[in-house]
């Protein structure tokens, strides 16, 4: 198995509370990813990020940011929790996109985040 | 319209039984297919890509047919260890990120 923790696993946390999730890699892969997943929708991409301090929105960025300062590691930061926001969030890593047989994501434990 | 819809299922078979499932896709620059495998309270994991000629793998089948919009995964001789959400996933040509359909759920029975 790729080697992707997230953490923390489970967190309870109030309306209004800054948050920040984890992701660390000990892969070397470029390509790492935020998502979140929820009943209904599948997962739907919130930033990813394509090198160190380069980041990208995905599909539901609101309310959501990111940083890379190394390459192991990618945060995610709710900097106002809201209960829309509660959901399992699961990090993701790539060697590379674009086609050709390296083209997969390899997806870490995810995190149960509850807001209340 | 979603971009990527699946039947949400539950299909439910016996051990040794043929499933399929199909997934449709609403942008034709959709470049990449995969099907992923998600087991109850895990987090996803690679099953196969699919490709145009369509590819086996095992007992797994998947298949392409871009002019109609879908791609289809075929499961022969069911296992109990195949009862799993498979999950239809592409990427668009000229994009970075990976699109999910909500998943179909299999549960395979004795």
């Amino acid at each position: 198995d790729a080697g992707i923790t997230q953490s923390p696993r489970h967190k309870v946390t109030e309306t209004g509370t800054p948050v920040t999730l984890r992701c660390h890699q000990t892969e070397n892969h470029r390509y790492m990813y935020w998502y979140r997943q929820d009943p209904g929708h599948g997962l739907r991409l919130i930033h990813y990020s394509y090198g160190v301090k380069d980041t990208d929105k995905g599909e539901v960025s609101d309310g959501y940011s990111v940083s890379r300062s190394k390459t192991e590691d990618f945060l995610l930061t709710l900097e106002s929790a809201t209960s829309s926001q509660t959901s399992v969030y699961f990090c993701a890593i790539s060697p590379q996109i674009g086609g050709g047989r390296g083209e997969k994501l390899f997806f870490g434990s995810g995190t149960q985040l509850s807001v209340l | 319209r979603k971009e990527v819809e699946q039947d949400p299922g539950p299909f439910n078979v016996p051990e040794g039984a043929t499933v399929a499932f199909n997934c449709t896709y609403s942008n034709s620059a959709s470049q990449s297919f995969f099907w992923y495998r998600q087991d109850c309270r895990k987090e996803p994991k690679l099953l196969m890509s699919v490709y145009s000629s369509g590819n086996e793998d095992g007992r797994f089948t998947a298949q392409l047919n871009r002019a109609s919009q879908y791609i289809s995964l075929l499961i022969r001789d069911s296992k109990l260890s195949d009862s799993a959400t498979y999950l239809c996933v592409l990427r668009m040509y000229n994009n970075n990120d990976m699109r999910f359909g909500a998943g179909t759920r299999l549960t395979v029975k004795p």
